[in-house]
Order: structure tokens, then sequence, then C-alpha cells
């Protein structure tokens, strides 16, 4: 168990709607990562957020967006949903997140199915 | 750029064989990190190493070992004596000197016959 908590685990939806995926961070940890992890397209970072603002943006589609509030936890917003975007996303948390040599610790992650 | 390549995609091994999981890394920053993440059937992420670009001292953990080169700008990684236990997705990936973007490899699953 890393302690980083992801909830839903599993989520079926339609096309066009909009949901969100709750992160919950290790304790002490003030950097929050979120990935979506495809088939096709392997593991790809979409976002970091440290300390509540947003520190790096990596490949994340306009109708996606995130945020992380005071008490560390994030969630990631996905809209407009299409086929496309089924995949599984994770989150990671590490201590520090301003230099590289934190590893990250990964959520068991949130399966989602768009319909 | 920054990229990290697993050129094995599959790799089939008769359990107590041995097995290296190959990665080569590219980049400009002469600080880096390199790390292994297993993700198990489960589905989770596990982190099992981290190497920063100033230490190409190879690691030993168990049956696992690394071996970093920064000459071949490669980060190997060798599981001696193979169990079943060991199948799964093994993932290298690359950070730069800030703790910002991190690269995946595109992941080499691992299946250790019994």
């Amino acid at each position: 168990d890393s302690g980083v908590t992801q909830t839903p685990k599993h989520l079926i939806t339609a096309t066009g709607q909009r949901v969100t995926l709750r992160c919950s961070p290790r304790s002490g940890d003030l950097s929050v990562y979120w990935y979506q992890q495809s088939l096709d397209q392997g593991l790809q970072f979409l976002i970091q957020y440290y300390n509540g603002e947003e520190r790096a943006k990596g490949n994340i589609l306009e109708r996606f967006s995130a945020q992380q509030f005071p008490d560390l936890h994030s969630e990631l917003n996905l809209s407009s949903l299409e086929l496309g975007d089924s995949a599984l996303y994770f989150c990671a948390s590490s201590v520090v997140g301003i230099t590289g040599d934190n590893e990250q610790f990964f959520g068991p992650g949130t399966r989602l199915t768009v319909l | 750029a920054q990229k990290v390549t697993q050129a094995q995609t599959e790799i089939s091994v008769v359990e107590k064989e041995d097995v290296t999981l190959d990665c080569v890394y590219e980049t400009r920053d002469t600080t880096y990190y390199l790390f292994w993440y297993k993700q198990p059937p489960s589905g989770e992420l596990v982190f099992l190493i981290r190497r920063n670009s100033f230490d190409e001292q190879n690691e030993i953990s168990g049956r696992y070992s690394w071996n970093f080169q920064k000459s071949t700008s490669s980060f190997n990684f060798t599981i001696t004596a193979s169990q079943v236990v060991d199948s799964a997705v093994y993932f290298c990936a690359l950070r730069g000197p800030t703790g910002n973007q991190f690269y995946f490899g595109t992941g080499t699953s691992l299946t250790v016959i019994p």
C-alpha cells in the first residue's frame, strides 16, 4: 500500500458526460501528479500540482482540468467525455516535487470506461 | 528532448531463469534521475528503485539488480532466478533536475512461466 488513495476505483459513464476523479496524497506529500494510462498511449503525464499551485503540464487536453485543495487532496475533472478517454488514471504523490530526486508513489488508479 | 525507450515489448521466461529488461534514455540534462516501477496484474504501480545521474554504482536488492551506464545511456534491470510473482509490466522512467515531468517508457511485459 503506497499511502496514496484514489476514488472511485471504477467509473462507467457515457460520451459527453463529465466526471471527477479524486486523489489523496500520502501524508506529508505536497506534490500530486496525474497520469493517464491507455493501451495505445502508454503512461502519459497529465499535470502536476505542488502545494495547491499548478507546477507542470503535460499532455492534458483542454477538456480536462485539475486542482489541488488546501488539504492537499486533488481532483481531476474530465468533461465532454469521448470513447478515447477510456483509460486508467493514476494519481501519484511525492514529498517535495521541486527537485527530481524524489520518487513518486502511485495510487491504485481509477479505471474509467466511456460507453 | 527527454525520452525513454524500452525496446522489449514482451518477454517470457521459464521460472528460475535470469532475465534482463532494457532501458535506454535520452536527455540533455546533466542532472537527472532514473526509476524503475513494477505494475503487477492488479494494476498499481510499485516503486522499485531510483538512481541519480552522478551515481553509476550498480545496485543489488535481493534477486533484483540494476546496471546504470551513462556511456550508453542505459539503465538495465536484471531479475535473477525469476519467479511467477515477477510477472508484471515493468516501466523505466526519467526525470530532470526539477520535480516536474516524469517520462515513462512504454513498458516491458514480463511473463514468468512455471
